[in-house]
């Protein structure tokens, strides 16, 4: 079974700060993705990695960086939080783009106050 | 036009009954289908992945492809009370624009009543 995990289900966060959100997949999977969901805007990627140290900008990546050291891991950095991140981020890995089959961790549901 | 079309619902169904979920897309290069289940302040879980045009059978999930018409559904018969969720159709597109991504519909909330 496929197993991806993220750092926190749930953070409150001062805005201003600097966040990290991590992910871990134990499937040797190549590809490893960002998305926040929020009501009625759905899910959105923000970042994604086809590789170590290799990133690629998603559809709203403004007001995130991210980080692949590992292939195991992939780190979601707001640099400033903001209130408008205010979301539930999910962090997603797939195997080599035959099927593409994405899965999911669990989600953080961070609040920024 | 979005490139990923389902109704939002909620799709009211009788437990025991058959659910009909649709899903409608613009790229015609699609080439991987799937269906996710989320269940409310959950994650997606992968239920469902169709490449071909025609049926695809899992337990009491069916997907149907059909590529000429640009459209997916899924069929959930002897619905029960748990499978009330929000499905969301996803599929697979590349493209040297927007290079290699998975695209969701808004997704469609399914209820279940006994």
């Amino acid at each position: 079974d496929v197993k991806v995990t993220q750092s926190s289900r749930y953070l409150v966060k001062r805005t201003g700060e600097k966040v990290f959100l991590e992910c871990v997949q134990d499937m040797d999977h190549e590809n490893m993705f960002w998305y926040r969901q929020d009501p009625g805007l759905g899910l959105r990627l923000i970042y994604f990695s086809y590789d170590v140290k290799m990133k690629e900008k998603g559809d709203i990546p403004e007001g995130y960086s991210v980080s692949r050291e590992k292939k195991e891991r992939f780190s979601l950095i707001l640099e400033s939080a903001s209130t408008n991140q205010t979301s539930m981020y999910l962090c997603a890995s797939s195997g080599l783009a035959v099927t593409y089959e994405q899965y999911f961790g669990p989600g953080t549901r961070l609040t920024v106050t | 036009q979005k490139e990923v079309e389902q109704n939002s619902g909620p799709l009211s169904v009788p437990e025991g009954a058959i659910a009909s979920l649709n899903c409608t897309y613009s790229d015609r290069g699609s080439q991987s289908f799937f269906w996710y289940r989320q269940y409310s302040g959950k994650s997606p879980e992968l239920i469902m992945s169709i490449y071909s045009n025609g049926d695809k059978e899992d337990g009491r999930f069916t997907a149907q492809l059909n590529k000429a018409s640009q459209y997916v559904s899924l069929l959930i018969r002897d619905s029960q009370p748990s499978d009330s969720a929000t499905y969301l159709c996803a599929l697979y597109t590349s493209s040297q624009a927007a290079g290699n991504k998975l695209t969701f519909g808004g997704g469609t909330r399914v209820l279940v009543k006994p």
